[in-house]
């Protein structure tokens, strides 16, 4: 069956370092791969969209990597902030397709 | 502008009571979806409609839950006879045109759910 994997264990890092995120699936073939974060007692809020042909995206002080022989995506925050402690969820397609499968999430704590 | 709005934003049930939860989508939003996510876990889909056309309804867990949204605007999600394995945050999610994985999915806060 299909499974989406993220770091089991929640990330703590130091204010001003690059913080990274994996998201390992396996039985599946995603043409897209979004990042969300979540507030907690919010919903999730889209961050970024790469698709299978695409190595690499960034968007200001996010980059996220899509490596579909590894079948492994990478989300890298750099510059870190307190304000960038959230929950950082990643979200498989198979196609353009509204359906998404999500991971479970690994939350991040920025300390100052 | 506003964003997706949910209500109840918390809403407990004793066991066999029956729910609704409603999604007020982003204005003009073609799609809306339903989720489902229990504590520590990611969203799991339960249900998409196109306007008022429910196009997929492949996650909702049992017959108990049943979604609507007759004018194709406000959505209604009902879960009869509650258990406690309902438990959980429902998410409401609106996009612009069909849905598909390129357009942007917004989310509202959620309703949590707690079955006594």
């Amino acid at each position: 069956s299909q499974k989406i994997e993220q770091n089991s264990e929640a990330l703590n890092i130091q204010e001003g370092k690059t913080a990274t995120l994996t998201c390992n699936y396996t039985n599946y073939s995603p043409a897209y791969l979004q990042w969300y974060r979540q507030d907690p007692g919010r919903g999730p809020v889209f961050l970024l969209l790469i698709r299978e042909n695409e190595k690499e995206k960034r968007k200001e002080r996010l980059k996220v990597t899509f490596d579909t022989t590894l079948k492994q995506s990478l989300f890298h925050i750099t510059a870190s902030q307190p304000a960038d402690s959230a929950t950082y969820l990643c979200a498989l397609a198979p196609s353009n397709d509204y359906k998404l499968s999500f991971g479970a999430g690994t939350t991040v704590t920025v300390r100052a | 502008g506003a964003g997706v709005s949910q209500s109840p934003r918390y809403k407990v049930a004793k066991r066999g009571q029956d729910v609704a939860l409603r999604c007020d989508p982003i204005s003009g939003h073609v799609s809306l979806f339903w989720y489902q996510q229990a504590l520590g876990q990611g969203p799991e889909f339960l249900t998409y409609f196109q306007n008022e056309a429910q196009l997929d309804k492949s996650g909702l867990p049992s017959d108990r839950f049943f979604a609507e949204r007759p004018e194709g605007s406000v959505s209604t999600l009902k879960i009869q006879r509650t258990q406690q394995e309902d438990s959980a945050v429902y998410l409401c999610a609106s996009s612009l045109n069909s849905g598909g994985v390129e357009e942007t999915q917004y989310f509202g806060p959620g309703t949590r759910l707690l079955v006594l």
